[in-house]
């Protein structure tokens, strides 16, 4: 069936470090890709999408580029900030209406 | 527009007790989710609704979990006979009609706690 895998965490980065988190998919046909990001004690946020390969999703500095070659969607920001400590989720639908499929999701840190 | 409400925000019980959420969508949306969260893992789908029809469940849904969305609004997620195994951040999430490849809106969620 469709899954998500996500790198492990946690990572642990200084500010203004680069950031990559890999998240690679497995899907029949084309799923619509997604970012969601969790602060502490908060709900899910979206983060960004891409509906189509080659898509680029951008939201607040964060980055991920639809990669169908290589079932593929990285997140990644130039020059993380202390406040961008959260957990992220990689996540894609597969069909319209369907349900979102999760990564075990990555735990970043930033050090000031 | 004040987003995907849940309540209660947590609930403590004990094993054998049931127990009752309540999920308030956003308004126009006729999508509506059920997802389980386990510590250090990624939401897992239990269930969802189109207006007042449930459309699939997962076989993560045990006899013992039932939910509901009277008049297609509000949707409640009933857990019979509680098992320490469910304790678990219970997420809704709501998304409106059509929108292919659009995210959805999470709720704060409910943490149970089962002792």
């Amino acid at each position: 069936g469709d899954s998500v895998t996500q790198m492990e965490g946690p990572v642990t980065l200084s500010e203004e470090a680069f950031l990559t988190i890999n998240c690679t998919y497995t899907a029949t046909g084309y799923p619509s890709l997604f970012w969601y990001v969790q602060y502490p004690g908060e709900g899910l946020q979206l983060l960004l999408k891409a509906t189509k390969a080659d898509d680029k999703g951008s939201n607040k500095g964060f980055e991920a580029t639809y990669r169908k070659e290589t079932t593929s969607f990285h997140l990644e920001k130039g020059s993380v900030q202390v406040s961008d400590s959260a957990v992220y989720f990689c996540a894609l639908i597969y069909n319209q209406g369907g349900k979102l499929i999760f990564g075990q999701g990555t735990e970043l840190s930033v050090k000031p | 527009d004040t987003g995907v409400s849940q309540d209660p925000r947590h609930k403590i019980t004990k094993r054998g007790q049931n127990v009752t959420f309540r999920c308030d969508p956003i308004s126009e949306h006729n999508r509506l989710y059920w997802y389980r969260q386990t510590l250090g893992q990624g939401p897992e789908f239990l269930t969802y609704f189109q207006n007042e029809a449930q459309l699939e469940k997962s076989r993560l849904l045990s006899d013992r979990f039932s939910a509901e969305r009277p008049k297609g609004s509000f949707s409640t997620l009933e857990i019979q006979r509680t098992e320490q195994g469910d304790s678990a951040m219970y997420l809704c999430a709501s998304r409106p009609p059509m929108r292919v490849g659009y995210g959805y809106t999470f709720g704060s969620g409910t943490r149970l706690t089962v002792v």
